[in-house]
């Protein structure tokens, strides 16, 4: 899986969007971005993920560059309870098993009353 | 449905104590995972299984065991708890499917002290 790199940590405000970026330089063409968040020790969230469209659900809006080289989750009106540490993470599909997900440190994000 | 349950949500154990860490989930899932969390870091695999009777290492499994009897359940064994064992535990599952669609779910933890 390609290698991401996420900044480790941004305040914002509370009411404001929140926009944290990832770099996933060596992405490969059949590789998705995946949005995780975790708050407070608690078991990981899955937020959205994407392949080359920009994506929105109920949670986020994910937007992917046009060469796929970076991403940025966007949570349009952030929250307290916001407040988690955010994974971007690159997969691709390899056989049995293959759905691990590799975690690094991530972003965490702290929004400010 | 309860998603993914966990037990017990904390244990304190001596070196070279034995335990076993339960996970259930009622989704009907056949993949099922094992992470491991240090503080400050992100999860790491430990074991993972992708149905009933199989199960396959990840990247950390030494001191580690694991069976997958039934669908539903995924226990995680240790046989000589040791100070570095000392971490936040998650178990995950997901229903198996096109890559892209496949989210998974995880379990609220088990947080185990080694002393």
């Amino acid at each position: 899986d390609a290698k991401t790199t996420q900044p480790t940590s941004m305040d914002c405000a509370e009411g404001r969007a929140a926009n944290l970026p990832c770099n996933h330089s060596t992405i490969s063409g059949n590789e998705y971005v995946y949005w995780y968040r975790q708050i407070h020790s608690q078991g990981p969230q899955y937020i959205i993920h994407g392949l080359k469209n920009n994506e929105t659900n109920e949670m986020a809006s994910l937007i992917i560059t046009e060469d796929r080289k970076s991403s940025t989750l966007i949570l349009p009106h952030a929250t307290l309870r916001d407040t988690a540490v955010y994974y971007c993470i690159v997969r691709t599909y390899s056989g049995a098993g293959s759905y691990q997900l590799t975690f690094g440190k991530g972003t965490k994000l702290s929004v400010i009353p | 449905n309860a998603g993914v349950t966990q037990t017990p949500k904390f244990r304190i154990l001596k070196i070279g104590q034995s335990m076993t860490l339960q996970c259930t989930q009622d989704m009907n899932h056949n993949y099922m995972y094992w992470y491991r969390q240090d503080p400050g870091m992100g999860l790491k695999l430990i074991y993972y299984s992708v149905g009933a009777g199989i199960t396959d290492k990840g990247e950390v499994p030494n001191g580690y065991n694991v069976s997958r009897s039934t669908t539903e359940d995924f226990p995680l064994r240790l046989e000589l708890a040791a100070p570095s064992q000392t971490s936040v535990y998650f178990c995950a599952s997901i229903k198996q499917g096109v890559v892209g669609t496949d989210t998974q779910y995880f379990g609220p933890g088990t947080r185990l002290t080694v002393l």
